[in-house]
């Protein structure tokens, strides 16, 4: 499985457009991009999932280079209720790539 | 159409005891995963079920079980409880491998 690097941390404030970004070196070919994002006590919720270029849905965006290494997960105009742990996976489609591990995800706090 | 569910949700055990923890999934979905969630290690893969069959298995001790009956129900199972055990159980269904994952709202497992 490839292993992905995201920010233990990241701040902004309401109405502002964060990126969280994630860097996955070893991609496979066949491997998808997918984004969970979780509240306190509760499970993680599918985000967004994509394969390259860009993928845009009504909660967020999703950017990938032509190289596939990297992805950025982008919310635009976020509000308090987007504080959260947001998680970068790679593997099958669906978010469902067998033996998949979240780690410890990006801790994203919004301000008022 | 009803989530996945959880129970019980809350769990005070003490060593060496065991510990039996249920997971209904969505209906339709053939698909159980299992999850252990701690503040140090982060969400980590524990097995999946599929069919009343384990398709696949993380990294952990044999102490940690499941399996899968033929409506879908799981249930989890540790034995020899350890403190480092205390964690959320997150269940997780989906339809299939490329499908996404829905998850339940967790276990809370508390060893004393």
């Amino acid at each position: 499985l490839a292993k992905t690097t995201q920010p233990i941390s990241m701040d902004s404030y309401e109405g502002q457009e964060v990126n969280i970004t994630c860097s996955h070196n070893n991609i496979a070919t066949n491997d998808y991009i997918t984004w969970y994002q979780q509240f306190p006590s509760q499970g993680p919720r599918f985000i967004i999932q994509g394969y390259k270029t860009k993928v845009t849905n009504e909660v967020a965006s999703l950017f990938i280079p032509a190289d596939r290494k990297s992805s950025t997960l982008s919310l635009p105009r976020v509000s308090l209720s987007d504080t959260a742990v947001y998680y970068c996976l790679v593997g099958a489609s669906g978010g469902g790539a067998d033996g998949l591990t979240f780690g410890k995800g990006t801790h994203l706090i919004i301000q008022p | 159409k009803a989530g996945v569910t959880q129970t019980p949700r809350y769990l005070i055990k003490t060593r060496g005891q065991q510990v039996t923890l249920s997971c209904s999934p969505i209906s339709g979905h053939r698909s159980v995963s299992w999850y252990q969630q701690t503040p140090g290690q982060g969400l980590q893969f524990l097995f999946e079920y599929f069919s009343e069959t384990q398709r696949n298995k993380g990294n952990f001790p044999g102490r940690f079980s499941g399996r899968q009956f033929s409506n879908s129900r799981s249930e989890m199972n540790v034995s020899t409880l350890e403190l480092g055990d205390s964690a959320l159980y997150l269940c997780a269904s989906r339809w299939d491998r490329d499908y996404e994952q829905y998850f339940g709202p967790g276990t809370r497992l508390t060893v004393t």
